[in-house]
């Protein structure tokens, strides 16, 4: 297995625009989870599934933002009418329940919006 | 709301040099992990601690979880240009599914 894996690394968007990122957790993880970090900040919790279905919710979390796991295996996050403040790291990670482990991340993606 | 607090948020030393971070909560946490961040790249899990007074060792670092298990501190022996890089602790609050971290450390250590 090669870890989690995030698409694009990169994405420059026009304010206004709708972006969707995409994670691939590693195979054998349950949860998933999506996390937002600002330069010289920690992650930020966003929201996270257990196999298909999403446990929780921030309430950081606008409307304009919108999480699925359809399969239980691979998860996007997508924002729509983005804003300059949505320019962050976007991080996934994944894990086993009851493991008692910490996550494995992904490389995350960078969102500048212009 | 729990909160995870670490100090000192930024750190720089001589190569050679010992550190300590801390990690302190008001809250009760089931454990508390350590990550490494590089630039443009994901956390990566350094040590999970999970009993109070627990002590584990990696190599120079030294990461320590409190009777209470409220807090928890990283202490770095010999540091070397290599350890450069934001130090974040993360822990579960009780009966929840995700991690909450730390504002990080962010460690420079010169040659």
């Amino acid at each position: 297995d090669t870890g989690v894996s995030q698409n694009p690394r990169h994405k420059i968007t026009k304010r206004g625009q709708n972006v969707t990122f995409r994670c691939d957790p590693i195979s054998e993880h349950n949860r998933l989870y999506w996390y937002r970090q600002t330069l010289g900040q920690g992650p930020e919790f966003l929201t996270y599934f257990q196999n298909e279905a999403q446990l929780e919710k921030s309430r950081l979390l606008s409307d304009r933002f919108s999480a699925e796991r359809p399969k239980g295996s691979f998860s996007t996050l997508e924002i729509q009418r983005t804003e300059q403040g949505d320019s962050a790291m976007y991080l996934c990670a994944s894990s086993i329940t009851g493991k008692g482990e910490g996550y494995t991340f992904g490389s995350g993606t960078r969102l500048t919006v212009v | 709301t729990q909160l995870l607090e670490q100090s000192p948020q930024f750190l720089s030393i001589q190569e050679g040099e010992n550190l300590t971070v801390y990690c302190n909560s008001s809250s009760v946490f089931s454990s508390l992990q350590w990550y490494r961040q590089e630039p443009g790249e994901g956390p990566v899990l350094l040590v999970t601690v999970v009993t109070g007074g627990e002590v584990k060792k990696l190599k120079r670092l030294t990461f320590q979880f409190g009777d209470a298990r409220k807090d928890s501190s990283l202490h770095i022996t010999a540091a070397q240009p290599g350890d450069t890089g934001l130090y974040l602790c993360a822990g579960p609050p009780w009966r929840e599914g995700k991690l909450i971290f730390g504002q990080g450390t962010e460690l420079s250590v010169k040659p």
